[in-house]
């Protein structure tokens, strides 16, 4: 069965307290892997597409990088405005408009 | 640019009604998907169209249906709601024919089912 995983489910950070958010997935045939953003009560907000193994993108304070079976989020000295739910998703190559959602992770930073 | 729009914001509705809910594809955007997302879960895929034909469908039962206008904007209906229907209905719209073209999400509709 498809299944995309993250953890944690929650995280508390202290402003500038680096980290790193992790996304496992098992799914035959994926053909990318997405970062979204959601904040409280709005739609979630794209960040990243990888396509293979390897592959790194950044994007301010966030970089993301793809392995064969896991991505990870990381997140450098944050700040209180990265505050939100970090959502992971995949894409398999029978559909390419549908994606597989993990539940997310909560992140929060304290000033 | 704009962005994809949903109508309504909030709505509640009784147990066996039925709702209807609105979406517009952001400028440009030939594809809309449905999404359902329950609190604290992620989003789940009800289904997409694209040209205005369904094209792929997730696990959701046939009450779950949808259309696609020649304007690419989009309604989902929900027939005999259920009280487990109450989620967060989130619309999205991407550029069909173009494999991993990202999804570019509205704010959602907030449905409760009493």
């Amino acid at each position: 069965e498809d299944q995309v995983t993250q953890s944690p489910e929650a995280l508390r950070l202290q402003e500038g307290e680096s980290s790193s958010l992790n996304c496992s997935y098992t799914v035959s045939g994926l053909r990318g892997l997405f970062w979204y953003r959601q904040d409280p009560g709005k739609g979630p907000e794209f960040l990243f597409t990888l396509y293979s193994a390897g592959e790194e993108k950044e994007k301010e304070r966030l970089k993301a990088t793809l392995t064969k079976k896991e991505s990870f989020l990381h997140i450098t000295a944050p700040k209180p405005e990265d505050s939100a739910t970090y959502l992971c998703a995949v894409v398999k190559s029978s559909n390419t408009g549908k994606l597989i959602f993990g539940q997310g992770t909560t992140l929060q930073v304290k000033p | 640019e704009t962005g994809v729009t949903q109508s309504p914001t909030h709505l509640i509705k009784t147990r066996g009604q039925q709702v209807t809910l609105r979406c517009s594809s952001q400028s440009g955007h030939n594809t809309v998907s449905w999404y359902q997302q329950a609190l604290g879960q992620g989003p789940q895929f009800i289904f997409q169209y694209y040209r205005e034909e369904e094209n792929g469908r997730g696990n959701f039962p046939p009450r779950f249906s949808g259309l696609q206008f020649p304007n690419y904007s989009s309604e989902l209906n929900v027939n005999a709601l259920e009280l487990d229907d109450s989620a967060l209905y989130l619309c999205a719209s991407s550029l069909g024919g173009q494999h991993n073209s990202p999804l570019h999400f509205g704010n959602g509709t907030r449905l409760t089912v009493t």
